[in-house]
C-alpha cells in the first residue's frame, strides 16, 4: 500500500503557482520523498526528491515540514503542459536500497487557461 | 538525450497467445523495472532487476508471466498464455543506483489489448 495521501484533484490557473500537498505521516528516518508526474498517455516523469531540506530544481520546489510528515510540491508558474497526475512517493534512496516505487492514486492537476 | 525505449508500442492479441514486450534501458543504468498500469489498479510494480539479476518479481503472476534480462541492453517481459485481464499499459523504467540520486526513467509504455 502507498504510504502517502494526496487530494484526488486540484485546479490551478495558468501562470499561477500550483501547490500540491502530500501527507506521509509514517515516513521513517531513512526514507525520501519523491515526486513524479504522468502526463496523459506517457510514462511517469521524475520531478524532484528530498530528505528533510527544501529542494529546488528547474522544474519545481519541494517543501518538507520539519517533522517530515508532510510536503508540498510547488510549480511556480503553471502552464497548460503541467496538466498531469502528480504522484508523491516515499521510498529508500539508492546504494543498497531497492528504489521500489509504490504509486498511489496521485493528484490530477488541471491547469486552466 | 538518453531515453528508455519499448517495443512494440501497441499490441493486440487473442487470448491464449504469447506476448513478448521488450525494453532497452538507458545505457549504463544498472536497474530495470517493469510496471503495469490499469484504470482499476493504477501503477503496479511487477518485477525489477539489478545488474541483470532479478531482485523481486513478487508482483508478477508466476504461472504466466516471466521477466528476463538476456544482456545489459535488453529486458523482456513475456506473458504465456495471455488473458483479457492482462490488458494494460506496461512500462519499463531504468535507473542508476548511486549516492544522492536514484530516480527512475520511464519508457513510453506498451499498450496491450487481449481479446
Amino acid at each position: 500500500d502507498a504510504k502517502t495521501t494526496q487530494p484526488p484533484s486540484m485546479d490551478c490557473a495558468e501562470g499561477r503557482a500550483a501547490n500540491l500537498p502530500c501527507n506521509h505521516s509514517t515516513i521513517s528516518g531513512n526514507e525520501y520523498v519523491y515526486w513524479y508526474r504522468q502526463i496523459h498517455s506517457q510514462g511517469p516523469q521524475y520531478i524532484i526528491h528530498g530528505l528533510k531540506n527544501n529542494e529546488t530544481n528547474e522544474m519545481a520546489s519541494l517543501i518538507i515540514t520539519e517533522d517530515r510528515k508532510s510536503s508540498t510540491l510547488i510549480l511556480p508558474h503553471a502552464t497548460l503542459r503541467d496538466t498531469a497526475v502528480y504522484y508523491c512517493i516515499v521510498t529508500l534512496l539508492g546504494g543498497g536500497a531497492t528504489n521500489k516505487l509504490i504509486f498511489g492514486t496521485g493528484t490530477l492537476l488541471a491547469v486552466q487557461p | 538525450d538518453a531515453r528508455v525505449t519499448q517495443t512494440p508500442r501497441h499490441k493486440v492479441t487473442e487470448m491464449g497467445q504469447e506476448v513478448t514486450m521488450r525494453c532497452q534501458p538507458i545505457l549504463g543504468h544498472n536497474t530495470v523495472f517493469w510496471y503495469r498500469q490499469t484504470m482499476m489498479q493504477g501503477l503496479e510494480l511487477l518485477a525489477y532487476f539489478r545488474n541483470r539479476a532479478p531482485l523481486d518479481d513478487s508482483g508478477m503472476p508466476k504461472d504466466r508471466f516471466s521477466a528476463e534480462m538476456p544482456d545489459a541492453t535488453l529486458a523482456t517481459l513475456k506473458i504465456q498464455p495471455s488473458e483479457p485481464r492482462d490488458s494494460a499499459v506496461y512500462f519499463c523504467a531504468s535507473g542508476l543506483v548511486r549516492l544522492a540520486r536514484g530516480e527512475q526513467y520511464f519508457g513510453p509504455g506498451t499498450r496491450l489489448t487481449v481479446t
